[in-house]
């Protein structure tokens, strides 16, 4: 079944602690994308990666971060700089081609605890 | 970061209703795309529009880019309880660099009352 997974769904961080989130998909997409969901604010875009080895900062980067080792998989770290952590963080992807739309995976819901 | 004007913010409907919903910019856009949101889920293409004045459906969805392409909208005919979710509208301005983005409307909160 080709799609995008993002595990795990729930996610538990102690203050100061790093977590990682895993986003990984069998679409052979060229392009991945972070995107943080709080209520009432829609969608708003951490990091994207257009090709491996490659990513550039979204609109609120800050304490967060990224790789982009493999084509497949692109996981983000919230790290202890993200004061605010809690939030639902979804993983998109799309392929290379102009303008084709980005499709998403069923999201990661992170609380601190 | 810029977002799109989306409205109504929210909607309670009677089940059997049709149902409208837009996006406006103040900025010129090339793509725009209209995805449905369920609760705890990720968001999921309905429709996607690349052309200025094009009209287009999918089951009982229709959307329109519009012709000054800073504004589309989204039409729901005789809605049902499954239609219940948030709608989002995102748009992108161009194809090269920070254009490429899509930027996010904040969604249309659709309740439906069988």
């Amino acid at each position: 079944d080709g799609g995008i997974t993002q595990s795990p769904k729930y996610l538990f961080r102690k203050e100061g602690q790093n977590v990682t989130l895993s986003c990984e998909q069998n679409l052979n997409h060229d392009a991945m994308y972070w995107y943080r969901q709080d209520p009432g604010q829609g969608l708003r875009l951490i990091y994207y990666s257009q090709i491996v080895n490659d990513f550039q900062k979204g609109d609120i980067a800050e304490g967060y971060s990224v790789s982009r080792e493999k084509k497949e998989s692109f996981p983000l770290t919230v790290t202890s700089a993200q004061k605010n952590p809690t939030a639902f963080y979804l993983c998109a992807s799309k392929t290379g081609a102009l303008n084709q739309p980005q499709h998403f995976g069923d999201g990661t819901r992170l609380s601190i605890l | 970061g810029q977002q799109l004007n989306q409205s109504p913010q929210s909607m309670f409907i009677q089940e059997g209703e049709d149902v409208s919903m837009n996006c406006t910019s103040s900025s010129i856009f090339n793509t725009w795309l209209w995805y449905k949101q369920d609760p705890g889920e990720g968001p999921v293409l309905l429709i996607a529009l690349y052309k200025a004045g094009e009209l287009t459906s999918n089951g009982r969805l229709t959307a329109q880019f519009g012709i000054t392409r800073k504004d589309s909208f989204l039409n729901i005919s005789a809605s049902i309880p499954s239609d219940v979710g948030i709608y989002f509208c995102a748009g992108q301005r161009g194809n090269a660099g920070n254009n490429r983005k899509l930027i996010w409307g904040l969604g249309t909160s659709l309740a439906v009352n069988p």
